[in-house]
């Protein structure tokens, strides 16, 4: 069945670059999301890419995505305090689903000042 | 803005309680989702809806049931609650296949 996996924790010193990152089974996945959960809050999505794209840019976000591979990074740039947070990837499943996205288990992203 | 409310950021039940676990959409969504969240499992959906009164298991539906009687209502239900189903409870929905979805703040729920 479909799976993604995700390491649970991760660690770096204010102004480093943080580099998560997410494998996935499903070949026929169309979009795959990067969500950012705060203490205490719900998800919110942070950044999405189309499964025909290598690279999506968006200020301190930059997505890869190798599909031979099925491996899918975030890497956030000049990494900050504010930045610390559970972050998870999810994978939209293939034609004909309900708008059903798989997600990984999450990675705790912390920021040491 | 899309808006997802859930009836209670904190809720605090004793086993064997029938407990409602509330939550609205307003943006038109079709579909919507209930998830658990457990440390290390990441999220795991219990049930969605991608219609009123239509609904399908997730993964892990044993102990619950859903109802949706409205488009923007989607309620989560716990028959006879266990210790077990001490969590967190997101709520989601999206418009349609391969799209965003939109969570809620969540309810933490106890089972004491």
């Amino acid at each position: 069945g479909e799976d993604v996996e995700q390491s649970l924790f991760l660690s770096v010193r204010e102004g480093d670059s943080s580099v998560i990152n997410c494998t996935y089974t499903d070949s026929s996945s169309t979009y795959l999301y990067w969500y950012k959960q705060e203490p205490g809050a719900g998800l919110q999505l942070l950044t999405y890419i189309f499964s025909n794209m290598d690279m999506k840019q968006d200020q301190r976000l930059t997505v890869l995505l190798n599909k031979k591979d099925k491996h899918l990074s975030l890497r956030i740039a000049d990494t900050q305090t504010g930045d610390s947070a559970i972050y998870f990837c999810a994978e939209s499943l293939g034609s004909g689903n309900t708008g059903k996205l798989i997600f990984g288990q999450g990675t705790t992203l912390q920021v040491k000042p | 803005d899309v808006k997802v409310t859930q009836s209670s950021r904190y809720l605090v039940k004793r086993t064997g309680e029938k407990v409602f676990l509330e939550c609205v959409q307003d943006m038109d969504h079709e579909n919507m989702f209930w998830y658990r969240q457990d440390p290390g499992l990441g999220l795991r959906l219990i049930y969605f809806s991608y219609d009123v009164k239509m609904k399908e298991k997730g993964d892990i539906p044993e102990g619950y049931s859903v109802s949706r009687e409205k488009k923007e209502r989607f309620s989560l239900i716990l028959e006879s609650a266990s210790t077990n189903q001490t969590s967190m409870y997101l709520c989601a929905s999206n418009l349609g296949a391969r799209s965003e979805q939109y969570f809620g703040p969540g309810t933490r729920l106890t089972v004491t």
